[in-house]
């Protein structure tokens, strides 16, 4: 069985700065990737950034980053120049092995809200 | 390009009801996944298509839950004898066998509220 933890339900975080939104996760299967994803007040998610299980280098897109830690079973995100608009619910999620049908697992989520 | 849909985004029926969702995916894409996502948790996996085929169900998805990809496109789920639990944000994603990490798209949702 796989399990994302996201220990911050809530983050504050002053515009312009950077934040790091934490991630954990358990599986058993060799290969798997994780993802996370936005969710704005309207409800829609939001791909942000992928990590494959294999990926030796971390991911990067745009403004976010992801530090992959596979020692530590950590994936988390780092949004750098915050800005008011990346106020939201953060997922993390894990999905299962393509073969296996790919089907996520997601964390609880954390709420970011940024300062001005 | 279009993204995925669904249909309708809110929805209010009382308990005991049925009804549907409707979901129109990527058009290129051949998974289409349902998830339910309760007030302040992270969405949950209910089901999945391979094109036409349903090849896993999970168990949340009760007998009163029904999920159909009939040409391989849309999808649609249909709760029967609605109950006030049902209330949820019911999500639809989909994906592509072919792109290396398949990555799931989502659409906007649609919210059921059952009185």
């Amino acid at each position: 069985a796989q399990k994302i933890t996201q220990t911050q339900p809530g983050m504050f975080v002053q515009e312009k700065e950077a934040v790091t939104l934490d991630c954990t996760y358990d599986t058993s299967d060799p290969s798997y990737g994780l993802f996370w994803y936005k969710q704005p007040s309207s409800g829609e998610m939001i791909f942000l950034i992928y990590q494959g299980s294999y990926d030796q280098q971390n991911a990067t897109e745009g403004r976010y980053s992801l530090n992959f830690q596979k020692a530590r079973k950590s994936a988390n995100l780092v949004i750098s120049a915050s800005q008011l608009g990346d106020s939201a619910m953060y997922f993390c999620a894990m999905s299962r092995p393509k073969n296996a049908g790919n089907m996520l697992t997601f964390g609880g989520g954390t709420r970011l809200m940024v300062k001005p | 390009d279009t993204g995925v849909s669904q249909n309708p985004r809110h929805k209010i029926t009382k308990r005991g009801q049925n009804v549907t969702f409707r979901c129109d995916p990527i058009s290129e894409h051949n998974r289409l996944y349902w998830y339910r996502q309760t007030l302040g948790q992270g969405p949950e996996f209910l089901t999945y298509f391979q094109n036409e085929a349903q090849l896993e169900k999970s168990r949340l998805l009760s007998d009163r839950f029904s999920a159909e990809r009939p040409k391989g496109s849309f999808s649609t789920l249909e709760i029967q004898r609605t109950e006030q639990g049902d209330s949820a944000m019911y999500l639809c994603a989909s994906s592509w066998t072919g792109s290396p990490q398949e990555t799931q798209y989502f659409g906007p949702g649609t919210r059921l509220l059952v009185l």
